[in-house]
Formats: C-alpha cells, sequence, structure tokens
C-alpha cells in the first residue's frame, strides 16, 4: 500500500511566492526525503530528515517532521520558474534494514514567471 | 561528472518481445536499485543489488529479472512485455545500503510495448 500521500496533487504560483508541499504516511519511519522530477526526467534528491528531527533547511528550502502526526511539509521560498518539477516524499520504514524508499503520489508545481 | 546513466533513453518493444534497459554508475556505489513509474504514479521499487547480492520485491512479477556483471552496471530484463509494462524505469544508486543514505537516480528509460 502506498506509504505516502501528499497534498496538494497540483500547485500552480507566482514567481517569487512561496510553494508548501504536504506528506502523509501511515506507519513509523527511520527517515523521510524529498526529491524532485522534472518532467520526463528522474529524482534528484533535495533533503533528508531524520525521525528525530523536526525541521531542517537547505538553501531555499524548509522541511519539518511531525512524527505524532505522521506527516512533513516541504517549503520553497521565493519560488522560481526553474523550481517547475514534480515533488515526491520518500519514506524509509523504521525497522528496515536497508533503504527502501516508499514514494509518495507526488505535487506538481508550476511557478510562473 | 560522476553520474548514473541509463540507455536507452526511449525504448519501443512489440507485445511479448524481450527487452533488455540498461543501467551504468561512475559513483562506484555499492547498491544498485530498479524502480518502475508508471505515468502520474508514484516511483515503484522492483529490486536492488547490494553488491553482488539480488533482492527481489515480493510483488515484482516473474517477467522481471535483473543482471549486475560487476559494480558499474546493471540491466533490467523484461523477458514477456504485456501492454502494463509500459511506464517509465528509473535506476538509482547508493553508497551502502543503511537507511540515512539518499539515493542517485538515472534519466529513466520510457519503455513504450505496442
Amino acid at each position: 500500500s502506498q506509504q505516502g500521500e501528499e497534498d496538494p496533487q497540483a500547485l500552480s504560483i507566482q514567481e517569487g511566492e512561496n510553494a508548501t508541499m504536504n506528506c502523509s504516511y501511515k506507519t513509523s519511519i527511520n527517515n523521510l526525503q524529498w526529491y524532485r522530477q522534472n518532467s520526463g526526467r528522474g529524482l534528484v534528491h533535495l533533503i533528508l530528515i531524520r525521525s528525530n528531527e523536526r525541521e531542517k533547511h537547505s538553501g531555499r528550502l524548509r522541511v519539518t517532521l511531525d512524527t505524532s502526526k505522521k506527516s512533513s511539509s516541504l517549503l520553497i521560498t521565493a519560488s522560481r520558474a526553474a523550481d517547475t518539477a514534480s515533488y515526491f516524499c520518500a519514506t524509509i520504514a523504521g525497522g528496515t534494514s536497508y533503504g527502501k524508499l516508499t514514494f509518495g503520489q507526488g505535487t506538481i508545481l508550476t511557478v510562473h514567471p | 561528472d560522476a553520474m548514473v546513466i541509463q540507455n536507452p533513453r526511449y525504448q519501443v518493444t512489440q507485445f511479448g518481445k524481450p527487452v533488455t534497459l540498461s543501467c551504468s554508475q561512475t559513483l562506484n556505489h555499492n547498491v544498485m536499485y530498479w524502480y518502475q513509474q508508471k505515468s502520474s504514479q508514484a516511483p515503484k521499487l522492483l529490486f536492488h543489488y547490494y553488491d553482488k547480492d539480488f533482492n527481489n520485491e515480493a510483488d515484482t512479477p516473474d517477467n522481471f529479472q535483473s543482471r549486475r556483471p560487476n559494480t558499474s552496471f546493471c540491466f533490467l530484463d523484461i523477458r514477456s512485455p504485456g501492454l502494463g509494462d509500459a511506464a517509465m524505469y528509473l535506476c538509482a544508486t547508493s553508497i551502502n545500503r543503511d537507511r540515512l543514505y539518499e539515493q542517485y537516480f538515472g534519466p529513466g528509460t520510457r519503455l513504450t510495448v505496442t
């Protein structure tokens, strides 16, 4: 069954605005990762947050994790047209012996110039 | 630049005709993964190699096989492709199999089955 569910499914904003995407998951996790996928391309790792962390920053990205609610959010500040892509959260379940990523359905972000 | 390379980028095969997709990496990573991503869906792990050790996901159909002749190369073989196997196939690598390592993805091969 799908581990991660993302919301919204699609988000359309103007350049310079902030974009927030949310991810919910069902089981306990070791860590949660966010990936970006440009149209028809492979995925690019953005950020990893461990289950004992609550917030993490990387450049214009801010990720939060609430393990009590089994949810995470990705905030992209001061968005650019080049940020247009699909964004996926992916979880690694707690207790697993290897790094199996289970992906959410993704959020399609469109940033208009 | 070190990277994950997939060939071909686009592959068309006929229903039932075996097809092989290729992945190579210059990262010298121990682990190589194959994911299937159908249109507008999340990537789904098919299997992975930890060095020479093959690990199949429980729900991966027998129609899908893989080979890893050396550290750099990994192949995905689809023995008898069906229309439902049309998808993007993504290869990924990671340094090790530890849960804390990120995965590096290739650009994918889009498979069409006619």
